[in-house]
């Protein structure tokens, strides 16, 4: 079993639809949690940090961390076509800036 | 560009080849990170540094691969006697001392015929 699951998609929905992206994990220990989204060809980039449980803001980007269910989760509000990527859940156990693990990634499109 | 570089962005060797990437951090980042990404897989983390100092190596990594960082600035990553199971986007990374996560380059694929 893997340390980090997440649906790889794909995942298709008009724009301006709220978009759900979730991801589970299995080691306890994991305490540092993020995104990041891929383009085709390129390197990922990271849209959001959080440390513990919580949610976070950014724009149209909400996370949340459920440390009890082991669930994390990305939600887009108001989704754009240039939202279409693969979005990748990352985890640590000591901080964001050591060793991350990565889930396999959802591809996501966004229909005009 | 301020951002992560890496050279080359794609590179094809014949089975048994060695290569080499290299890799140019964001100057003021202490850690460098290198991970490997096939197809449809999240990155796989391979080995990192902070400064000059190789603190982590997966165990997935074969005697067949190297790293180093001379003097804490650029690094590189040496794959010996490649294979076909060698072929994948390896991405380089680094990272401040502070907690803001990575910045990663555009990666070198690597195909291996």
């Amino acid at each position: 079993q893997k340390e980090v699951e997440q649906d790889p998609g794909p995942l298709s929905v008009p724009e301006g639809a709220i978009v759900s992206l979730n991801c589970t994990y299995s080691n306890s220990a994991f305490q540092y949690f993020m995104w990041y989204r891929q383009y085709s060809r390129k390197g990922p980039e990271l849209l959001m940090y959080t440390y513990s449980s919580g949610n976070k803001e950014d724009g149209r980007f909400t996370a949340q961390v459920d440390k009890s269910s082991k669930y994390i989760s990305l939600f887009i509000r108001d989704s754009q076509p240039s939202d279409s990527a693969t979005y990748l859940c990352a985890m640590s156990a000591q901080s964001s800036a050591s060793k991350i693990i990565f889930g396999s990634g959802t591809r996501l499109s966004i229909r005009p | 560009d301020t951002g992560v570089s890496q050279d080359p962005r794609h590179k094809i060797t014949k089975r048994g080849q060695n290569v080499t990437f290299r890799c140019d951090p964001i100057s003021e980042h202490n850690r460098l990170y290198w991970y490997r990404q096939t197809l449809g897989q999240g990155p796989e983390f391979l080995t990192y540094f902070q400064n000059e100092a190789q603190l982590e190596k997966s165990r997935l990594l074969s005697d067949r691969f190297s790293a180093e960082r001379p003097k804490g600035s650029f690094s590189t990553l040496e794959i010996q006697r490649t294979e076909q199971g060698d072929s994948a986007m390896y991405l380089c990374a680094s990272s401040p001392p502070r907690d803001y996560g990575y910045t990663f380059g555009s990666g070198t694929r690597l195909t291996v015929v």
